[in-house]
Parts: C-alpha cells; structure tokens; sequence
C-alpha cells in the first residue's frame, strides 16, 4: 500500500525557515516524482513544484522560486520542501503528492503538514 | 497560467440522485483534466484522470466527460459516503492549477 506520511504541525516565526518531510511506504521511492502543493484556508491549491525520485532533479513553479527547495533522501525514502524567509503568506497546508511522470496527476497525496507563520 | 474555474462552489442532493460539478480552462488543455475528491481529515483521492478515465477505485457511479476547456464531473445513485469538495486540476502545461473546488454536501 502507497504512503505518504508527513511530518506534523509546525510553528514558527517570521522571517525564519521550516523544512517539511514526507516518508514514503509500499513503493520504489526512485521510480517516481513528488510534488509539493500549497493550500492556504479558503484559497485555491498551488503547485510548488516537483522533484525525482531517482535524481534528485527538480522542477518549480515559477512564484515560489527562492521561497522553497526541494530535497530528498533515497536511504530513507523521503522527500523534503525547505521554506525560507517565511511571512504570513506563507502559513498554509502543505501537502506531497506523488506522481508517475513528471506531468501526471497526483495519484496519491500525504495527509498535509500545517505551517504558520506568528511572532 | 491556466485559470481553472469552478463556478459552483456549492451544491446539495439527496442519496440516490445524480449531480453534475463543471470545470472550465481558461484555453484548451486537450483531456489533461484530473478530479480529485478531499474529506474532512483525509489525505485527497484521485478519482478521474485524462477528463474521462476512472482510476482504480473509483466508483462506477462516478464518470467524467469534456475535452479542451470544458469538462463535467457527473455522480449518479448517490451516496452519503460522496459529501466532501471536489476539485478539478489541468496537467497540460506547468505550473499545473486547480479550480477552486465545490462542495458537495448530501441531505
């Protein structure tokens, strides 16, 4: 069985950084590509950006380049999304999907990882 | 960007009747339309993809149509297991969008 487990609640002060994970289960984790999306409350969900499996090769959405970094760890099957420079724009639900290419639907998605941003 | 819009973005029936959720690109995305069901404190679940084409899983009772910037959810016989917001999504071209979703909620 597919997982994605993401990792939890995050609290944390402007202008500092956050990194998010997504471990992976029930698949060969270099096969396949992870995106990372971005939900505020109420607001449409936006694509970030997505990364190989196997290579480590990225892709990003041109609005939130310089804001994340994505990463990840083969040994551990895992998948990771720095965000820097953080503001209240940036408080949010992030969600990984995994997806067969890299232009595929999401297939499969993680449970979401809150973040926000408050002195 | 492609703008994804979904001008419903509520909708109410009872089980056992049918309802219909459309989307619409801002241009032609061919059949590169994905639908996507979120439930209260569930991960998301793909439900269709190529605008017409059920992913493994998905209930027979759902069924999407449309291609270039038109497109249709339709769920007959429904059930009260179907409440929750359904979203479209393009994966034509990079950056990939989504329309901004309707709720469905079953009476």
């Amino acid at each position: 069985e597919v997982q994605l487990q993401q990792s939890g609640a995050e609290l944390v002060k402007p202008g500092a950084s956050v990194k998010l994970s997504c471990k992976t289960s029930g698949y060969t984790f270099s096969n396949y590509y992870m995106s990372w999306l971005k939900q505020m409350p109420g607001q449409n969900i936006e694509w970030i950006g997505n990364i190989f499996g196997g290579n480590g090769g990225t892709g990003y959405n041109q609005k939130f380049k310089g804001k994340a970094t994505l990463t990840v760890d083969k040994s551990s099957s895992t998948a990771y999304m720095d965000l820097s420079s953080l503001t209240s724009e940036d408080s949010a639900v992030y969600f990984c999907a995994r997806q067969g290419r890299s232009s595929y639907p999401f297939a499969y998605w993680g449970q979401g990882t809150l973040v926000t941003v408050s002195s | 960007d492609v703008q994804m819009t979904q001008s419903l973005s509520y909708l109410a029936a009872s089980p056992g009747e049918s309802v219909s959720i459309s989307c619409k690109a801002s241009k032609s995305i061919s059949n590169y339309l994905a639908w996507y069901q979120q439930k209260p404190g569930e991960a998301y679940k793909f439900l269709i993809y190529s605008g017409s084409t059920l992913q493994s899983g998905t209930p027979s009772r759902f069924s999407g149509s449309g291609s270039g910037t038109d497109f249709t959810l339709t769920i007959r016989s429904l059930e009260p297991e179907d409440c929750g917001l359904y979203y479209c999504q393009q994966y034509y071209e990079k950056p990939f969008t989504f329309g901004s979703g309707t709720k469905l909620e079953i009476k």
